[in-house]
C-alpha cells in the first residue's frame, strides 16, 4: 500500500493566486481529513469528509479555501485567492469510518508558501 | 468536545535513557481513545500508540508505553531505551467515539543526546 498520497510536497506561489493542494487517500478507507500546521496555531482540522460527503467544515477558515471529494480516491483542497497568512503544511490524512480504532494515517503534507 | 493539553514545549534525554512525555486532556464523552503522534524532521506524522478509554491496561508498544489514568485524565508517553531515531516532535491527540476527528495538543519536541 502506497500510503496517503500528497501532491505537490513543496507550493510557492504569489499573493493573489490560486492554490490546489491533491490528496489520494488509502484504498478503502472512507474518511478523509484536511488538516492544517503552523507555528502559532498548531494542527487545526479544516474539514473531514465520509464516504465522499462533507461532515464537518467548521475548521475552514474563510471564503477562500474550498475542497472537494469528487470519488473515493481523490480529494483537493483549493485557495482562492492565497494571502500569505496561508503558508502552513498542509496534511491530508485518511481512516475507516471507526476512525479510532486504527487512528489516522497521514499523507507527507504539502508546505505552501504564499509570497 | 474534546480538549488536549500538553505542557513540555521542550524534552531532552540521553541515549539510552527514559524519558515521560505528559498530556492531559478533557471530555465529556465515555467513548474516547488517545493516541500519541511522532514527527521527525521530515514532518511525516507516525502512530506510535493508541489507548481505549474502556481498557484499562496500559497500551505497549516496543519500547514506547502510556500511563493511562482516567481518573485524573492523564495519558503520558513513556520512551524506553532511548534512540537518535527518537528525536522528534510528539503530538498527544484524541477521538471521542462519536465523532471521526483527532483534536491534537501544541506538541512536544524531543532531543536525544550521546
Amino acid at each position: 500500500d502506497a500510503g496517503v498520497i500528497q501532491s505537490p510536497r513543496h507550493e510557492v506561489t504569489e499573493m493573489g493566486q490560486e492554490v490546489t493542494l491533491r490528496c489520494k487517500p488509502i484504498s478503502g478507507h472512507n474518511s478523509l481529513f484536511w488538516y492544517r500546521q503552523t507555528m502559532m496555531r498548531g494542527l487545526e482540522l479544516l474539514i473531514y469528509f465520509n464516504n465522499n460527503v462533507p461532515i464537518d467544515d467548521s475548521g475552514m477558515p474563510e471564503d477562500r479555501f474550498s475542497a472537494k471529494m469528487p470519488n473515493a480516491s481523490f480529494s483537493t483542497l483549493k485557495i482562492q485567492p492565497s494571502e500569505p497568512r496561508d503558508s502552513a503544511v498542509y496534511f491530508c490524512a485518511s481512516s475507516l469510518v471507526k476512525g479510532a480504532d486504527y487512528g489516522y494515517t497521514f499523507g507527507s503534507g504539502t508546505r505552501l508558501t504564499v509570497v | 468536545a474534546q480538549t488536549v493539553t500538553q505542557s513540555q514545549p521542550e524534552m531532552s534525554v540521553q541515549e539510552a535513557e527514559t524519558v515521560t512525555l505528559s498530556c492531559t486532556y478533557d471530555t465529556s464523552e465515555s467513548d474516547y481513545y488517545l493516541f500519541w503522534y511522532k514527527q521527525p524532521p521530515s514532518r511525516q506524522m507516525i502512530l506510535v500508540i493508541r489507548q481505549e478509554a474502556y481498557k484499562q491496561q496500559n497500551a505497549t508498544e516496543n519500547r514506547f508505553s502510556v500511563n493511562f489514568q482516567k481518573a485524573a485524565k492523564s495519558f503520558s508517553l513513556k520512551i524506553s531505551d532511548s534512540q537518535l531515531g527518537d528525536a522528534a516532535m510528539y503530538f498527544c491527540a484524541g477521538m471521542t467515539g462519536t465523532a471521526s476527528k483527532l483534536t491534537f495538543g501544541t506538541g512536544t519536541r524531543l532531543q536525544v543526546t550521546l
